[in-house]
């Protein structure tokens, strides 16, 4: 079974601070995302990358950076916090760059910037 | 307007019966098509993926309608264990993104 960790479930931080989001999947998947989640806009898609240190933007992807030193570990960076980053945040991971391929998601970082 | 939409319900359906809902994508290039289940303060899971003929997993039925570009999921025998959210998911070929709906929530009630 495919294994998406990210390692905090909750975070608070305060605005101004630089905030960092780990996620590590287990399956030497190709692809990994970066989404956030608010009520009623569903999923966005903030950043993903498709190899070692590749990344792309995603819909979303201002206030925000990524890195990706190894191909099992993806990093979310918020520069400089901000209440609007206030959100859901999900990890996710994807065998190929092929379309068909499902995506495995982490539990989530419920993530609070006051 | 969305690349994908959903009537977020929610849809509360007495065990047993059989809920039905849509969901349309605006990009007629959409290759690949998915229904999530998300529970209450947890991840998005893959509950199936959509085929052009339609397909049958269990208790639910997934169809697409390329012409008028909507996929729909059936329940049929509705449970208790049902009640989530379900997350219409679209893909066009060749290009990693996936777009979500904002999800339809059924409530199943004993």
């Amino acid at each position: 079974d495919v294994k998406v960790t990210q390692s905090s479930r909750y975070l608070v931080k305060r605005t101004g601070e630089k905030v960092f989001l780990e996620c590590v999947q287990d399956m030497d998947h190709e692809n990994m995302f970066w989404y956030r989640q608010d009520p009623g806009l569903g999923l966005r898609l903030i950043y993903f990358s498709y190899d070692v240190k590749m990344k792309e933007k995603g819909d979303i992807p201002e206030g925000y950076s990524v890195s990706r030193e190894k191909k099992e570990r993806f990093s979310l960076i918020l520069e400089s916090a901000s209440t609007n980053q206030t959100s859901m945040y999900l990890c996710a991971s994807s065998l190929t760059e092929y379309s068909n391929q499902p995506q495995h998601f982490g539990d989530g970082t419920r993530l609070s910037i006051l | 307007r969305k690349e994908v939409e959903q009537d977020p319900g929610p849809f509360n359906v007495p065990e047993g019966a059989t809920v039905a809902f849509n969901c349309t994508y605006s990009n007629s290039a959409s290759q690949s098509f998915f229904w999530y289940r998300q529970d209450c303060r947890k991840e998005p899971k893959l509950l199936m993926s959509v085929y052009s003929s339609g397909n049958e997993d269990g208790r639910f039925t997934a169809q697409l309608n390329r012409a008028s570009q909507y996929i729909s999921l059936l329940i049929r025998d509705s449970k208790l264990s049902d009640s989530a959210t379900y997350l219409c998911v679209v893909t066009v070929s060749n290009d990693y993104k996936l777009s979500f709906g904002a999800g339809t929530t059924v409530t199943v009630r004993a």
